[in-house]
């Protein structure tokens, strides 16, 4: 069965320092791994994905994760935070085994201070 | 391209009255959701329909709470009678194909029941 857990629920760092948001996933078969982002409001948008190929996939706004599959691991990562990047980020897991089935992770909050 | 439409944006109700809730998909999108999310509990999934047939009504959490498809392109969830605890932001998400594509979420219906 598939699950994901997102490590930490609150991160906060300075603005200009690395982000980092980790996410770890159990999964029977390759799985396809997300990360999205929830801004006040608004609903959950694409950051990026992996699916199959490169296990580093970057995404919008400077992040990028990388799959390893040794670890289980699918954490996310900019070099840089910027004060527009508070928001709550989601992890989530996906099989094809003939039919739907994504789990999302509970969210980590990310606060930027100046 | 449109987003997923999602209306209200807001609605407060008393106690007791009936609630509905609408989602206007992406275009072209096989796949749709309804999701709640609260602080507590986070983001849950509700039900989801493919190709307009409901296929996973596990999570909708009592018979208070309906949902229909009729067509591709429009989906209801309704709530009757509607209780405080049903107090919650939901969300309406479609997606294209099977597992390896991301959801697309809409801004939501945030529903405060007095």
């Amino acid at each position: 069965a598939q699950s994901v857990t997102q490590l930490g629920s609150h991160v906060s760092v300075s603005e200009g320092a690395l982000v980092l948001l980790r996410c770890n996933y159990s999964s029977s078969v390759p799985p396809y791994l997300f990360w999205y982002v929830q801004y006040p409001n608004q609903g959950l948008q694409l950051l990026l994905k992996y699916t199959t190929g490169a296990t580093l996939v970057k995404g919008i706004n400077g992040f990028e994760a990388e799959f390893k599959k040794s670890e289980t691991s699918f954490h996310l990562t900019k070099p840089s935070a910027h004060m527009s990047d508070a928001a709550e980020y989601f992890c989530a897991v996906s099989e094809d085994t003939g039919g739907f089935k994504t789990i999302f992770g509970a969210g980590t909050r990310l606060f930027v201070k100046a | 391209d449109a987003g997923v439409i999602q209306s209200p944006r807001h609605e407060v109700t008393e106690m007791g009255q009936e609630v509905t809730l609408r989602c206007k998909p992406i275009s072209g999108h096989d796949y749709l959701f309804w999701y709640r999310q609260t602080m507590m509990r986070g983001l849950e999934l509700l039900i989801y329909f493919n190709n307009n047939v409901p296929i996973d009504d596990s999570g909708m959490p009592e018979d208070r709470f309906s949902a229909k498809m009729p067509n591709a392109s429009f989906s209801t969830l309704k709530i009757q009678p509607s209780e405080p605890r049903d107090s919650a932001v939901y969300f309406c998400a479609s997606m294209k194909d099977s597992s390896n594509q991301p959801q697309h979420f809409g801004d939501g219906t945030r529903l405060s029941i007095l």
